[in-house]
């Protein structure tokens, strides 16, 4: 099956500092990557899709200059929370979703744990 | 606008009894339905989805879920609980409309405890 990865699982960072975390489809290729954001307890919110090779579409609410995304590859889109702070911390999910007939469905990585000190 | 909605926050069984995760949706046309399950620390992982044909949708590890059109519902089931099915289920619809990049909008989440 489909199989998405997320590098970190879990990162620490002091505030004011910037983290990256990428999110890699391994054995498909994506054209549509999709970011969350989710609060403990909470459902998923969806911060912003990308499409290979171009600028990321952002949801409503979404500073677009404080998480950049880049999707660079058909197989590697990477969000970068800039000047985090303590309130950034959340988990973080991505999805990636490729072409052909599977395309409906998105396949989730298994999230990246931010929490900013 | 498009919605979904999952009326639990929790819902206790106890093993080996049947369960039942609720999910009703608001789209306009004919929606595309999938359950999602979450472990602790995890991300999502597909259970289920209905795009057309038959009502009832037969899923991985024993999950059914029964698209109901009159009702707009998408409840999930399982015949026989199991205490590893504990964990936290998400009901989603695909946004359709010209335009759409295939995201999806998630129900608040429903919190499943089979007890032993």
């Amino acid at each position: 099956g489909a199989v998405v990865s997320q590098h970190p699982s879990r990162v620490i960072c002091k505030s004011g500092t910037s983290v990256k975390i990428e999110c890699r489809s391994l054995d498909f290729q994506a054209t549509t990557m999709f970011w969350y954001r989710q609060f403990p307890k909470q459902s998923l919110m969806l911060m912003a899709t990308s499409n290979e090779g171009s600028k990321a579409t952002y949801e409503q609410g979404v500073e677009k200059d404080k998480f950049l995304i880049n999707h660079a590859s058909l197989t590697l889109s990477t969000l970068t929370v800039t000047s985090a702070h303590p309130e950034d911390s959340s988990f973080y999910i991505c999805s990636a979703r490729g072409t052909g007939t599977g395309s409906r469905e998105q396949y989730f990585g298994p999230g990246t744990r931010l929490t900013v000190t | 606008a498009q919605s979904v909605a999952q009326p639990e926050d929790q819902v206790n069984v106890a093993e080996g009894n049947p369960l039942t995760v609720k999910c009703t949706y608001s789209v306009s046309g004919n929606p595309y339905l999938f359950w999602y399950v979450q472990y602790p620390n995890r991300g999502l992982q597909f259970l289920l989805k209905y795009i057309t044909g038959d009502n009832l949708v037969k899923g991985s590890y024993g999950f059914e879920a029964e698209f109901n059109k009159s009702q707009t519902s998408f409840h999930l089931k399982k015949p026989s609980a199991l205490v590893s099915d504990s964990a936290l289920y998400f009901c989603a619809v695909r946004g359709l409309g010209s335009g759409n990049t295939g995201k999806l909008i998630f129900g608040q989440g429903t919190t499943l405890q089979v007890k032993p």
